[in-house]
């Protein structure tokens, strides 16, 4: 079964930083990869979706990496600003599921 | 477009009681997914729909979660009876899939807000 993983848990950073946050996966035979972003006591807000074919993604501030040999993925936030508060979620898609990793917590600093 | 739609946003109910879920998903997409989340186990997929056929349900966690949808912008996710332990937040999304296959060039999936469900 696939496993995401995404360290570390939480992150505090102050504002301006640019920072990375990881998500990894055991099972490289995944159509795409998606990052999210969720609020407290809201949904999901997708970020960024990568398919399994391309490297990266970008999207303003945000840039996705995928690896997939490697079953890695990376989402770089550049000038992070206090806005970015908020949980991390990537999520891979194989044949028959969305596997979704539990999260970075990030806290940006003003 | 007022993105996906899901009643009630706040649901709070006895054991034993049947509690049903709402979704209303993007106009124009063609497939319906059902999500739980709760600390301990996170996101989990339960069912999805492909041109309002179910395709894979092996999510469901028991008989007592049923789901339907009777059209394109329309579906509900039943418990009967409910339990204690059904107590999570429930997220509908909605995606344009090429195809009934999940992956399958799958486009991004967007989120309802999810009804957080506490069953007492």
């Amino acid at each position: 079964k696939q496993e995401v993983t995404q360290i570390p848990a939480a992150l505090s950073v102050p504002e301006g930083e640019n920072l990375v946050l990881n998500c990894s996966f055991t099972d490289s035979a995944i159509y795409n990869l998606q990052w999210f972003r969720q609020d407290p006591g809201k949904g999901l807000t997708s970020l960024l979706l990568i398919q399994s074919s391309q490297r990266e993604q970008t999207s303003g501030r945000l840039n996705a990496s995928l690896d997939k040999s490697s079953g890695r993925s990376t989402l770089y936030i550049a000038a992070s600003q206090p806005g970015d508060s908020a949980t991390y979620l990537c999520a891979v898609t194989g044949a028959n599921n969305l596997f979704f990793g539990t999260g970075t917590r990030l806290t940006v600093i003003p | 477009d007022a993105g996906v739609i899901q009643s009630p946003r706040h649901e709070v109910t006895e054991m034993g009681q049947e509690v049903t879920l709402r979704c209303k998903p993007i106009s124009g997409h063609n497939s319906l997914f059902w999500y739980r989340q709760t600390m301990m186990r996170g996101l989990e997929l339960l069912i999805y729909f492909n041109n309002n056929v179910p395709i894979d349900d092996s999510g469901m966690p028991e008989d007592r979660f049923s789901a339907k949808m009777p059209n394109a912008s329309f579906s509900t996710l039943k418990i009967q009876p409910s339990e204690p332990r059904d107590s999570a937040v429930y997220f509908c999304a909605s995606s344009l899939a090429l195809s009934g296959l999940f992956g399958d060039r799958g486009y991004e999936q967007y989120f309802g807000p999810g009804t957080r469900l506490t069953v007492t």
